[in-house]
């Protein structure tokens, strides 16, 4: 298994601002991706964190929003940028071994944007 | 209309009762099914992966079967503790060999374990 952690756990942000949510795995994992879970919804998939490269972003979701970095295979952050208060959610980092294996997730980001 | 879709939407159960979760695909064919639990505040562990060819997984207290022919998942809590409260979310994941980038979500079901 892998044991992840993100920081901040929660943030109340104002308009307009940006925020950007850390995350750290405890031992090298292949793939690291970024989820949003909006209120009473199910995750979905921002993007997935590619060590060394640009990531990449599913339908919807565009790199100037929610700029990724992954500098090395156990840390990423993903930026919410000029937030507005329809970004309010928990902001899910997970990882896994491999493109078919296990995904581990984190404790999740509270956001709200007044 | 959701891939997957869950029944119960929610449920309250005493402690100790056993208790069955639904959840409906339309995914065909799909390359496995997974049950995640999700603490308030905390984020997805997985419970069970099963492939299309498997039937039945236990993980402890915890045993989910998979009817491919109905398209149908069920997920069996057994003598419930109250720790058990918690959302539980059916994940497939479509033919792309397993593909974690293609997962589709379900939107759980809200289990609550009163003493």
């Amino acid at each position: 298994s892998a044991v992840i952690s993100q920081k901040p756990s929660r943030d109340i942000c104002q308009r307009g601002t940006s925020l950007t949510i850390q995350c750290q795995v405890d031992s090298q994992v292949t793939m690291m991706f970024w989820y949003r879970q909006q209120p009473g919804q199910s995750l979905t998939l921002i993007a997935t964190a590619n060590q060394g490269s640009e990531a990449t972003y599913e339908s919807g979701f565009v790199i100037d929003k929610f700029p990724i970095s992954r500098p090395n295979l156990t840390f990423s952050t993903l930026t919410v940028s000029n937030m507005s208060p329809e970004d309010s959610s928990i902001y899910l980092c997970s990882a896994s071994r491999g493109l078919k294996n296990e995904q581990f997730f984190g404790p999740g980001t509270r956001l709200t944007v007044l | 209309k959701n891939q997957v879709e869950q029944s119960p939407q929610s449920l309250i159960i005493l402690e100790g009762k056993n208790c069955t979760l639904q959840c409906n695909y339309t995914v065909s064919p799909f390359s496995n099914l997974r049950w995640y639990k999700q603490d308030t505040g905390r984020g997805p562990v997985s419970l069970t992966i099963m492939t299309f060819s498997e039937n039945t997984k236990s993980n402890g207290r915890y045993t989910a079967t998979l009817d491919a022919d109905t398209k149908q998942s069920s997920l069996h809590i057994t003598a419930s503790q109250l720790s058990d409260s918690a959302s539980y979310i059916c994940v497939v994941s479509p033919p792309q060999t397993g593909n974690n980038r293609k997962l589709i979500w379900g939107l759980g079901t809200s289990l609550a374990v009163n003493p």
